[in-house]
């Protein structure tokens, strides 16, 4: 399967735990974005990265949110001292420079 | 702020008939318009795109319309099998380099056998 990967599929935390997901984009794709989707809600956008530099967050990353992408592939997001509120679909997507964004399947994070 | 909104949260259709999804979006300056097809515990699947200097575009049993008079985006889907239930997105862009995506709430289509 070429296209997006994401890891882990679901996540279970305790409130205050640090979390981290991983994103593996479609190999030849420089931008790699990251939503958040709540139940019923249409994905929110949270920042993207066009090859290793971050050019874009939103205000919904607060400072307890991380995104890196270190060597231009994949890319990781990190939530430190979880909150209930936190619970989501986190989702990833990559293009290549503007075209279509494809989405992979989400990381499903539920904060006890 | 701007946002996407969606006229029926949900909609039901016979199999076989045609059916049509509405959108709203509020940004006048939206210059570029996707929709996405998500399923139960999958992510958004890409369906068909618009540019603003379009009003029609088909694709394989889908058809999006866009009206920029009226700010009004819709996708026809024609003859509905059962594997088009799902949740449908529609989104724009302000900006056609694609950084950021706003997404509407969505509609769920279901198709009735």
């Amino acid at each position: 399967d070429t296209g997006v990967s994401q890891n882990p599929r679901h996540k279970i935390t305790k409130r205050g735990q640090n979390v981290t997901f991983r994103c593996d984009p479609i190999s030849e794709h420089n931008r790699l974005y990251w939503y958040r989707q709540t139940l019923g809600q249409g994905p929110e956008f949270l920042t993207y990265f066009q090859n290793e530099a971050q050019l874009e967050k939103s205000r919904l990353l607060s400072d307890r949110f991380s995104a890196e992408r270190p060597k231009g592939s994949f890319s990781t997001l990190e939530i430190q001292r979880t909150e209930q509120g936190d619970s989501a679909m986190y989702l990833c997507a990559s293009s290549f420079l503007s075209g279509i964004q494809f989405f992979g399947p989400g990381t499903r994070l539920t904060v006890l | 702020g701007e946002s996407v909104g969606l006229h029926l949260p949900t909609l039901s259709v016979q199999e076989g008939d045609n059916s049509i999804i509405n959108c709203a979006y509020s940004n006048s300056a939206s210059d570029y318009f996707i929709w996405y097809k998500q399923e139960s515990g999958k992510g958004p699947q890409f369906i068909i795109d618009i540019r603003s200097n379009m009003d029609k575009r088909q694709g394989q049993r889908v058809t999006v319309l866009l009206n920029k008079t009226v700010k009004h985006l819709s996708l026809q889907i024609a003859a509905t099998q059962p594997g088009d239930s799902a949740v449908y997105f529609c989104a724009e862009t302000a900006n056609f380099g694609n950084e950021k995506l706003t997404f509407g709430t969505g509609t769920r289509l279901t198709i009735i056998p």
